[in-house]
């Protein structure tokens, strides 16, 4: 049984180009979770998604950064008109969403740096 | 919303000693508290977790405990090995059936410890 997947593992962009991150959450999971993780900071919480349904986007951007969890396929992460400020980790989590409270099992990450 | 502090930020211990890391959270409603082990360019990985309903947990070198009351609960590692060096975080996350902040882990700033052989 695979773990969490994401893809890919390192993605460099220019200021102004877009970055997609993608995760494929485990098999039978169907919530997830994406974070970021600055350089030497804690990870901070920007969106949990259903299949094809954003539960809470609280923690994302409101500008440039959109996400989806479509029926078929991975969770998109996307990022438009990427500055500096967007280096990070991007790590995203899945769970079961029930039985065992809240076991989110975390992917490699994404680690986006833009020039 | 949630906040959790951590503390200490770096922690130094000789193999074989114990290492105690603390979190508070502000939120009386969370009700599960997860411990995540990062190594450096590596995922988070689940260590240890407690849910509300529970003071103490156990499991072979590491134990969790809770303090709802003074909303705190701590990480306790014995007999500390070198391969326990990593970034140590905790977590806490409020689960209300059906509502919005199901699921939504607030992290801790994290606690680079480092045992020394």
């Amino acid at each position: 049984n695979a773990g969490v997947m994401q893809n890919p593992r390192h993605l460099v962009r220019r200021r102004g180009q877009e970055a997609r991150l993608r995760c494929s959450p485990m098999k039978g999971h169907s919530h997830v979770y994406w974070y970021r993780q600055l350089p030497e900071e804690g990870l901070k919480f920007m969106v949990y998604l259903q299949k094809e349904n954003i539960i809470d986007e609280s923690g994302m951007p409101k500008e440039r950064f959109s996400a989806e969890f479509p029926k078929e396929g991975p969770s998109i992460l996307r990022i438009q008109q990427v500055v500096r400020g967007d280096s990070a980790a991007y790590f995203c989590a899945s769970s079961l969403g029930q039985g065992r409270m809240n076991e989110q099992f975390f992917g490699p990450g994404t680690r986006l740096t833009v020039l | 919303g949630e906040n959790v502090e951590q503390h200490p930020s770096t922690l130094s211990v000789q193999e074989g000693d114990s290492a105690v890391i603390k979190c508070t959270y502000s939120d009386s409603a969370s009700n599960y508290f997860p411990w995540y082990k990062q190594e450096l360019g590596k995922r988070p990985q689940l260590i240890i977790d407690i849910r509300s309903n529970v003071g103490e947990k156990k499991d072979q070198r590491i134990a969790v405990t809770l303090n709802k009351t003074a909303k705190h609960f701590s990480l306790h590692i014995t007999e500390t090995q070198p391969e326990d060096s990593a970034v140590y975080f905790c977590a806490a996350s409020i689960r209300r059936a059906g509502g919005t902040s199901y699921g939504k882990l607030t992290f801790g700033q994290g606690t680079i410890l480092t045992v020394h052989p």
